[in-house]
């Protein structure tokens, strides 16, 4: 069965201050990971997706990479605006279509 | 583009009504699925079509049921609900893989807030 599990629960910080949010995987035959950012009430904004161990990406202040057991998700200098919640999720060789998603990582940046 | 839309944006049933939500996308997305969250909760699988047919079902209960009359639109049928399925009901639509080894990127709509009481 997949697992993902996100760290921290909750990340506050600073305006400015960078940091990385954690998301540690079991898969068996990894097919894609990706990140969303979710605002309250919204649905889930597509951020980026990472097929293979070594790959990074990068968007504005957020830059994605990928190992054989976790991803990060590096926000350098936040912004107020980049508070969110920011969910991790996989698809694996033995479930096609079905993502199984972290619980999320609740960021907020204080001004 | 990106854009999946769903209709309406909020919607307050009783458990005696029948209700449907609709969803679009124009991406060309042969894939689109049906999602429930609940607050502080990652989303969860209900139905998934490929090519306009069910392809998974969750074990969803009956009281929900899904209908895609052609490639761009997905309908979320509800009747007889019970307070415990309000939540945001969400959409997505993906490219229909054909094999191989990568997993196409789901895109999600805004959402509908359902309240049953």
């Amino acid at each position: 069965e997949d697992q993902v599990t996100q760290s921290p629960e909750a990340l506050r910080l600073q305006e400015g201050e960078s940091s990385s949010l954690n998301c540690s995987y079991t898969v068996s035959g990894l097919r894609g990971l990706f990140w969303y950012r979710q605002d309250p009430g919204k649905g889930p904004e597509f951020l980026f997706t990472l097929y293979s161990a070594g790959e990074e990406k990068e968007k504005e202040r957020l830059k994605a990479t990928l190992t054989k057991k976790e991803s990060f998700l590096h926000i350098t200098a936040p912004k107020p605006e980049d508070s969110a919640t920011y969910l991790c999720a996989v698809s694996s060789s033995g479930s096609a279509r079905q993502l199984t998603f972290g619980s999320g990582t609740q960021l907020t940046v204080l001004p | 583009d990106t854009e999946v839309t769903q209709t309406p944006k909020h919607l307050v049933m009783g458990m005696t009504n029948k209700k449907s939500l609709k969803c679009e996308q124009h991406m060309g997305h042969r894939a689109m699925y049906w999602y429930k969250q609940k607050a502080k909760k990652p989303p969860e699988l209900m139905f998934v079509y490929s090519y306009e047919k069910l392809s998974i079902n969750e074990s969803v209960p009956s009281r929900f049921s899904p209908e895609c009359p052609n490639s761009s639109l997905l309908n979320l049928h509800l009747h007889a609900l019970q307070p415990e399925d309000s939540a945001l009901y969400l959409c997505a639509s993906s490219q229909e893989h054909r094999g191989g080894r990568a997993q196409e990127t789901q895109y999600f709509g805004p959402g509908t807030r359902l309240l049953v009481l």
